[in-house]
């Protein structure tokens, strides 16, 4: 039973677009989401976190939007750079805080 | 500061072996998590560790064991291994305190054979 689901493996944007990474929960009781980028032979780095009591928070290049309706929350990277291509990971936690329930993950590779 | 670093890089064991893996907190972070990474796949939780108690545990077997020592630094141990326990070992430390960011070290890759 996967509460967190990350649908698309793999996507592919030209440098300087958008990329849109999706990820869907089930969970009614996920208070926080979390998004990680992991690089080959490194652990996973924090990027941006939502609440459940917001529906956008931004940081620079990256915004996260989350929809809570429909239980779905994607990121957004503007404009992408090659130096973005890695695994992403989305996380959700309850609001004990004792775990990070996480996505399968997304390949994104940005061409020059 | 120091990042969350991990002891060994890698490793390999035989079956029914047992393994101790080594994480050294974020300064200043007093929690440390364990989490599993199988080949192709998202981490999946083992346990938590809070000022060296357990403070929750995933769904893996009581042979997946750990500690936490008094400068928040912290071991998996994992008896009778099997072929399925090769995967990377990632240890994570955090505040503890929302959104529960975690701080992932580069992992410890076990392979059993």
């Amino acid at each position: 039973d996967q509460q967190v689901k990350q649908n698309s493996p793999s996507l592919s944007v030209q440098e300087g677009r958008i990329s849109i990474l999706n990820c869907d929960y089930t969970n009614s009781m996920f208070d926080y989401f979390l998004w990680y980028k992991k690089y080959p032979a490194e652990g996973p780095t924090f990027l941006i976190s939502i609440s459940s009591i917001k529906d956008k928070n931004e940081d620079g290049r990256f915004t996260v939007f989350l929809n809570k309706s429909a239980k779905h929350l994607s990121l957004h990277i503007v404009p992408s750079q090659p130096g973005d291509s890695a695994v992403y990971f989305c996380a959700a936690s309850n609001n004990a805080g004792n775990m990070l329930t996480f996505g399968g993950g997304t390949r994104l590779m940005v061409k020059p | 500061e120091t990042g969350v670093t991990q002891s060994p890089t890698h490793l390999i064991k035989t079956r029914g072996q047992q393994v101790t893996l080594r994480c050294s907190s974020q300064s200043g972070h007093n929690t440390v998590s364990w989490y599993q990474q199988a080949l192709g796949q998202g981490p999946q939780f083992i346990f938590q560790y809070y000022r060296e108690e357990e403070n929750g545990r995933g769904n893996f077997p009581p042979r997946f064991s750990g500690l936490q020592f008094p400068n928040y630094s912290s071991e998996l141990n994992v008896n009778a291994l099997e072929l399925d326990d090769s995967a990377l070992y990632l240890c994570a430390s955090s505040l503890g305190t929302p959104p529960y960011e975690q701080y992932f070290g580069p992992g410890t890759r076990l392979t059993v054979t």
